[in-house]
């Protein structure tokens, strides 16, 4: 059972345009979202997180938007850059330590377009 | 960089050998991870080790095991591996596993070929 729906599969971006990620959760115990990139042949690095406590959080050209009513997180990345294409993966934990494992979405592979 | 580093980066071994895979973080974390990812596929978590105990085995087989030596390493041993065992094993971190906002930092990984 998936308990981290991520959307698109794959993103095609022309260079200056938004890429926009989605994921929603089911279980309404998870309070720790974060988002990962990871770049081929490399292990996933932590790109941005929210708690549900926020509406949204912003880093740079990176945007977490949290919806906490309708179960679903978002990542949005301004003036997307070719150097932006990479595989990126939201997740999700529960907090207290009873799951201190991450949940992952599927990924969705992005490329940016020169 | 990541600061959880891991040996060897690229790993070929035969379904007799026995190995292992090396992991060391410094920035004081007293939680440590295997994960095993295959292509194209999220990282899948194998075991957590919480302040050198393991905490949890999500039920992987015997021909893997862990150990955890320090609050700085952890090692994953390998012995009579199938082909299908070949993947990326990502070692992570965290501050501390019982604890909220649970960071967890990635190593680069270490490409595991079984031939």
């Amino acid at each position: 059972q998936q308990q981290v729906k991520q959307s698109p599969q794959s993103l095609i971006v022309q260079k200056g345009g938004i890429s926009i990620i989605n994921c929603a959760y089911e279980n309404t115990a998870f309070d720790y979202f974060p988002w990962y990139q990871q770049f081929p042949g490399k292990g996933p690095a932590l790109l941005i997180a929210i708690r549900p406590d926020v509406s949204e959080k912003k880093e740079g050209r990176f945007t977490i938007s949290f919806n906490k009513s309708a179960k679903q997180f978002s990542l949005h990345i301004m003036d997307s850059q070719p150097g932006d294409s990479a595989t990126y993966f939201c997740a999700a934990s529960t907090d207290g330590g009873s799951q201190g494992n991450l949940i992952f979405g599927k990924g969705t592979k992005l490329s940016v377009k020169p | 960089d990541t600061e959880v580093t891991q040996t060897p980066k690229h790993l070929v071994m035969g379904m007799t050998n026995k190995k292992s895979l090396k992991c060391e973080q410094h920035m004081g974390h007293r939680a440590m991870y295997w994960y095993k990812q295959k292509a194209k596929k999220p990282p899948e978590l194998m075991f957590v080790y919480s302040y050198e105990k393991l905490s949890i085995n999500e039920s992987v087989p015997s021909r893997f095991s862990p150990e955890c030596p320090n609050s700085s390493l952890l090692n994953l041993h390998l012995h009579a591996l199938q082909p299908e065992d070949s993947a990326l094993y990502l070692c992570a971190s965290s501050q501390d596993y019982t604890t909220g906002g649970n960071t967890i930092y990635f190593g680069e990984g270490s490409w595991l070929t079984v031939v």
